[in-house]
Order: C-alpha cells, then sequence, then structure tokens
C-alpha cells in the first residue's frame, strides 16, 4: 500500500533556528513530491519536486528530493513566528493519484 | 482572479442524513479533487473530477459519491451519515492537464451528531 511518512509530527523551536522537516514515501509510479503550508484552513503550495538532488528555494524555504532514498526535506531557516503551521508532504502517482503525509505541526516560540 | 470558494463553510448533521458540499474553482481550472481531513488520518483523497468526468477515487465508501457540471463546479454528497464522517472537506482545484499545482478552498466542517 503506498504511504507517505512525516516527520517529526510535532516540533517547537525559537525564533531564529532552522528547522529540517523530513518526507518518506513508499509510492509506486512515482511522479512528483509536493510541499503544502496549512495555516488555519486552506494548505498553500510550497514546492513540487520531481528531479532528485535539485534544489527548489523560496526565500527562506528550501526543499530537495532523494529518490534512491525516497525522501524529501524541508528546511527553514530563520525561522519567524509566522511559520508556525503544519506542513504537508504529498506524493503524486503516474495515476494521478495524490497521497498526504499526516504532517509536521511546526510551532514557532518569540 | 478570485479563489476557490466552498459552501457552506460549517455544516451540522445527524446521523443517517445526507449533506451535500459545493466547490467552485478558480476560473479556468478543470480540474477538482476533494479532501477529508480529520486529526487521527490526516488529509486523505476522496476523488477528482476533471471535465466532468471522475478521473480518480481514494479509498472512500460508496456513501461518498461526487460530480462535475459543465461550469467546473463540484458536489459532492454524503449519504446515510455516520459520526465518523465529521471532518474539514477540502477541494482543490487546478488546471487540470499535466499541472500538479493545487489550490485549495477554505473547507467546509461537517459535524455529525
Amino acid at each position: 500500500e503506498d504511504k507517505v511518512v512525516q516527520s517529526p509530527l510535532s516540533l517547537v523551536v525559537h525564533e531564529g533556528d532552522t528547522v529540517t522537516l523530513n518526507c518518506s514515501y513508499e509510492v509506486t509510479n512515482f511522479r512528483s513530491l509536493l510541499w503544502y503550508k496549512q495555516e488555519k484552513k486552506a494548505p498553500t503550495f510550497l514546492f513540487m519536486l520531481t528531479s532528485s538532488g535539485i534544489e527548489k528555494k523560496s526565500g527562506r524555504l528550501s526543499s530537495i528530493l532523494d529518490k534512491k532514498e525516497l525522501s524529501s526535506i524541508l528546511n527553514i531557516t530563520a525561522t519567524q513566528t509566522g511559520d508556525s503551521a503544519i506542513y504537508l508532504c504529498a506524493v503524486e502517482d503516474r495515476d494521478d493519484k495524490i497521497i498526504f503525509g499526516k504532517g509536521t505541526r511546526l510551532h514557532i516560540l518569540p | 482572479k478570485a479563489g476557490v470558494t466552498q459552501t457552506p463553510r460549517y455544516l451540522i448533521k445527524t446521523r443517517g442524513q445526507q449533506v451535500t458540499l459545493s466547490c467552485s474553482p478558480i476560473s479556468g481550472h478543470r480540474s477538482v479533487s476533494w479532501y477529508q481531513q480529520t486529526p487521527g488520518q490526516g488529509l486523505q483523497f476522496l476523488f477528482e473530477y476533471f471535465s466532468e468526468t471522475q478521473r480518480n477515487k481514494g479509498n472512500f465508501p460508496g456513501r461518498f459519491s461526487g460530480r462535475q457540471f459543465s461550469n467546473s463546479r463540484s458536489e459532492m454528497n454524503v449519504s446515510t451519515l455516520e459520526l465518523g464522517d465529521s471532518a474539514l472537506y477540502l477541494c482543490a482545484s487546478s488546471p487540470g492537464g499535466n499541472s500538479y499545482e493545487q489550490y485549495f478552498g477554505p473547507g467546509t466542517r461537517l459535524t455529525v451528531t
């Protein structure tokens, strides 16, 4: 059965710290891995990764995919209280099915 | 450009009833996907509609059904509601085709008593 596992489930850090969120997957016919940020209700799209080893970057956020290890990490540097959210990892297969992990709940202390 | 809209935002139903939720995608988007989010199971895929056809389906019982209209608006129906159906129901739209970038609506919070 296809699955996506995120770790840690929750994380509390102080403002200014750097965090690394992990996502591992077991999905047949992998096509892409997606990261989302969910603050109150609707998740918002962060990154889509399809190729191994190519870092995607947006401001203080960056992500990279390792197809050999079937995993991805999401890094957030110089964290701010506004980064507090649930970060969701999802994997899409070639049949257009999408499987989400349960998310990492990140809380940034001022 | 207006975002994805969902109605109603909150709903309280009793066991055994049925419910219909509505989702209006971003203009021009042809794909609408539905998800159920609960604290225990996280975000789970229900189904996806593209150009009025169900293109994909998750592992949910037949009580969960949906449809898409010619204007891409989509409805989701849950019949014979159970307590476990209490959840946040999210819909997401994307342009379709090879685009995997989804835009989520604010969700409908369904409570079954």
